[in-house]
This record gives structure tokens, sequence and C-alpha cells, in this order.
């Protein structure tokens, strides 16, 4: 089974600078999706973020990016640039490639963006 | 285009009854899963629904139940209600062919059990 593991239950970060999140997981899979979801305070998940692992180039959407280790079975979340809205639990997850399979969820990390 | 939907937003209920949650997809999206929010146990998932049938299922007892009808919408049902069942409620559309693309979320419904 498949596990993800999201070593900072919480994080700080001053606005304007940058953070970065951490996620490790374990699979036997060659080939599977990764994501990053983001949940406010309001509870909303919303989607930031995914990879393709069978895609070497690191997925970018503005000020958010990633750090895919496919070896090290590493997704870190890199946020530029923090702004008050950032401040959620940032989920990482990962899907198998085949089929329409289940998210696995790691913890998450509680951001903090201060002003 | 609309997100997803979910009703009601919050529900009180006390040990042995039960519940029934509603879930609404995103148009065009076929394929509705479920997941329980803790803080202890974090996102787990429940099931998967597509095409009116239970695709996928997690490791949750068969007091949890669901279904899906044909207009895509799904309903997840909680009987003999425990204390551990309180929780948050996710439901989640994807569209069929293109989970790369991630699922989406509702805002989910809050059940209390007292």
């Amino acid at each position: 089974a498949q596990t993800v593991t999201q070593s900072q239950p919480e994080m700080s970060v001053q606005e304007a600078e940058t953070v970065t999140l951490s996620c490790t997981y374990d699979t036997s899979e060659s080939n599977y999706y990764l994501f990053w979801y983001k949940q406010p305070p309001s509870r909303q998940m919303i989607l930031v973020i995914r990879q393709e692992a069978y895609k070497q180039q690191n997925a970018t959407e503005n000020r958010f990016s990633v750090n895919f280790q496919k070896a090290a079975k590493s997704f870190s979340l890199k946020i530029s640039d923090s702004q008050l809205g950032d401040t959620a639990m940032y989920f990482c997850a990962f899907m198998r490639f085949s089929g329409n399979t289940p998210l696995v969820f790691g913890k998450g990390t509680r951001l903090s963006v201060i002003a | 285009k609309a997100g997803v939907t979910q009703t009601p937003r919050y529900l009180i209920k006390t040990r042995g009854q039960q519940v029934t949650l509603s879930c609404s997809p995103i148009s065009g999206h076929r394929s509705v899963s479920w997941y329980q929010q803790t803080p202890g146990q974090g996102l787990q998932f429940l099931f998967e629904y597509f095409s009116e049938t239970q695709r996928n299922k997690g490791n949750f007892p068969g007091r949890f139940s669901g279904r899906q009808f044909s207009n895509s919408r799904s309903e997840m049902n909680v009987s003999t209600l425990e204390l551990g069942d309180s929780a948050l409620y996710l439901c989640a559309s994807s569209r069929e062919g293109l989970a790369g693309l991630g699922q989406f979320f509702g805002p989910g419904t809050r059940l209390t059990v007292l």
C-alpha cells in the first residue's frame, strides 16, 4: 500500500518570503500522480498543483512550484512571495496511475503566513 | 462552471441514529469519491462511485454505504451512528479518464454525533 508522509506538522513564514513544505511517499509503482491540496480555514479543499511521475519537469503554477525527486520519492512544495491568503492546511496526495483510484493523503502541514 | 456541492453543511445527530449526506459533482464529472476527515486519522477514503456502481471501497464498516444516481449525484449513509463518526465528510468529483487532473472537492458536511 502507498503511504504519504509530511514531516512538518506546522510551519510559519513571513509575508513575501518563500517557504518549502516537504512530502515523501512510498510506492512500488513506476507511474503515478502527485498532488498538493490546500485547505483554508473555511475547509474547502483546493487543488494547488499536480505532477505526473513520468514527467521529469517540475510543475509550476504561478507562485507555487514543486521539486519532484522520483528516485528519492520526494515531492516538496515551494510557495514564493507568501501571502496572508496562503494560510491553510496543505496536504500532499498520491494517486496510482492505473484507473480511477483513491487519493492517499499525508497528515498535512499547517502553514501560517505572518504579516 | 459550478463546483461540487454538498448538503447539508452541518448536522448534529445522536448515537444510534442514521444520517444521509448528499453530493452533486461538477457537471460532466461522473466519478464521485467520499472521504472522512478527522483530526486523529486525517483524510481517509470511504468509497468511489462511477456510473451508479461502487468501484472502490475503503476500509470502513458496513454501516457506511453509498449510492450514485443516473445524474451522477451521490449520497452516503451512515447507520447506527457512533461518537467516532463525528467528522468532516468530503465529496470529490473527477472526470473519467482524466484522473491525473485531480479530484475536485466540495465544502464538506460537518457531522457531530452526540
